[in-house]
């Protein structure tokens, strides 16, 4: 059982390079999200998902794209990478969305942005 | 308005003793779950445990248990018999709400937990 799977690891982009970090999770969550972690601020939620084909924005959601395709699936687009963004990018999912559901972690992402 | 609020950024415990780390929070929602996740250096998320609004008795999950003081809107965690696996960083998170859908998990800033041996 994988759980919350999380690529790339490591990833280097240069301003205004696009890219998409994938996320899967084997465990037919219906809750999915994408957290960033960065120093002094803890976890910040970008976007969530609560089913297939429905997704939204989260506290710090520009810069970003998502959608949800599959029950699977919820990958995280970059548009226009910029130096702001680089962060620890954590994926999470939930079987619901009740208040008494807790989040499974992916590994994370460690983005860079030159 | 911050929700959550983690007032330690850094903690040092004699390794064998126990460790209390604070958390308060903010809702007006009568629905609501605290939970504790640990970061160790390798940058995991892990599962701790979870202390519903419900709930009538603290939570325990072996070596660790969470004060809910709810009148004081706290929950802190308490590690007790600490050992040098427990230091890591550690974020107190509430997910609130009534809803069916779209509960989201809000976390605070994270306390730092050394073991000293």
């Amino acid at each position: 059982n994988a759980g919350v799977t999380q690529t790339p690891k490591f990833q280097v982009l240069k301003t205004g390079q696009s890219m998409t970090l994938q996320c899967a999770q084997d465990m037919n969550h219906e809750y999915m999200s994408w957290y960033r972690q960065d120093p002094g601020m803890g976890l910040r939620l970008i976007h969530y998902s609560v089913g297939a084909g429905i997704t939204d924005q989260g506290e710090v959601p520009n810069g970003y794209n998502v959608s949800r395709s599959t029950t699977e699936d919820f990958p995280l687009r970059l548009l226009s990478a910029a130096p702001s963004q680089t962060s620890v990018y954590f994926c999470a999912s939930s079987y619901g969305s009740s208040y008494n559901s807790p989040l499974h972690f992916g590994n994370g992402t460690r983005l860079t942005v030159t | 308005a911050q929700k959550i609020t983690q007032t330690q950024p850094g903690m040092f415990v004699q390794e064998k003793e126990a460790v209390t780390l604070d958390c308060t929070y903010d809702t007006s929602d009568p629905s609501y779950g605290l939970f504790w996740y640990k970061q160790p250096s390798s940058g995991e998320m892990i599962f701790l445990i979870y202390q519903g609004s419900y709930d009538q008795q603290n939570a325990t999950e072996g070596r660790y248990s969470l004060n809910f003081q709810k009148a004081r809107k706290s929950a802190n965690l308490v590690i007790s018999a600490s050992q040098l696996g427990d230091s890591a960083m550690y974020f107190c998170a509430m997910r609130e709400g009534d809803m069916e859908y779209g509960n989201k998990l809000v976390f605070g800033a994270g306390t730092i937990l050394r073991v000293k041996s």
